[in-house]
């Protein structure tokens, strides 16, 4: 949805639990999906990616699944470290865009370890 | 191999000035993208350059924001005459080709406060 408010999600963990971020999106011609992690004071730095052709698709330590049916895609991070600590984001190309690097970011969960 | 190089890193402006912002891709990379991001909100799209050529500004605002890439040297983000709803993170990115799927790589930001 929009972010229409000065706050973030948030999440908080444990160190070693798992986490999920979830993502929801509203065009369904959508056909990639991108996760960023994004540290204090720095660029956003890609996590993991996937097409609309895939469910479901791991990374060392990540998963990221995609549910078309319902616009949602989550980030599961497995493990989790307090070096997780950042805020996440999706994006996806803009519909109609010139190319795939003109991004539609999300509003971003911010992800706190403990340790 | 280097990254995405941002200079400068902060930008302090009164009201009225001018902020320059410049952006060197990767070495190899011919496709640059800038992004800004308000407090705690995710990155918005401005605009998509090669060298020598404006591809998509769809992004920027009408009046005093310019960019170019020029043949030779870094790409520039030009605001002019600076108000204080200008201040935020400005984030450039690029990519190899057209095709960015994942390849996108970011800077780390250069953030401007307009005094």
């Amino acid at each position: 949805g929009e972010s229409v408010g000065l706050h973030l999600p948030t999440l908080s963990v444990q160190e070693g639990d798992n986490s999920i971020i979830n993502c929801a999106y509203s065009n369904s011609a959508s056909d990639y999906f991108i996760w960023y992690k994004q540290e204090s004071g720095k660029g956003p730095q890609f996590i993991i990616d996937i097409r609309s052709n895939m469910d479901k698709r791991q990374g060392q330590r990540v998963t990221v699944l995609l549910n078309k049916t319902v616009k949602h895609l989550s980030l599961q991070i497995a493990a989790t470290q307090p070096g997780d600590s950042a805020v996440y984001f999706c994006a996806g190309p803009n519909a109609g865009g010139t190319s795939y690097g003109k991004l539609t970011f999300g509003q971003g969960t911010i992800l706190t370890v403990h340790p | 191999n280097a990254g995405v190089m941002q200079n400068p890193r902060h930008l302090v402006r009164r009201r009225g000035q001018e902020a320059r912002l410049r952006c060197s891709p990767m070495k190899g990379h011919s496709h640059v993208y800038w992004y800004r991001q308000l407090p705690e909100e995710g990155l918005k799209f401005m605009v998509y350059l090669q060298k020598e050529n404006i591809i998509d500004e769809s992004g920027m605002p009408k009046e005093r924001f310019s960019a170019e890439f020029p043949k030779e040297g870094p790409s520039i983000l030009r605001i002019q005459q600076v108000v204080r709803g200008d201040s935020a993170a400005y984030f450039c990115a690029s990519s190899p080709g057209l095709d960015a799927t994942g390849e996108l790589f970011f800077g780390e930001g250069s953030r401007l406060t307009v005094l």
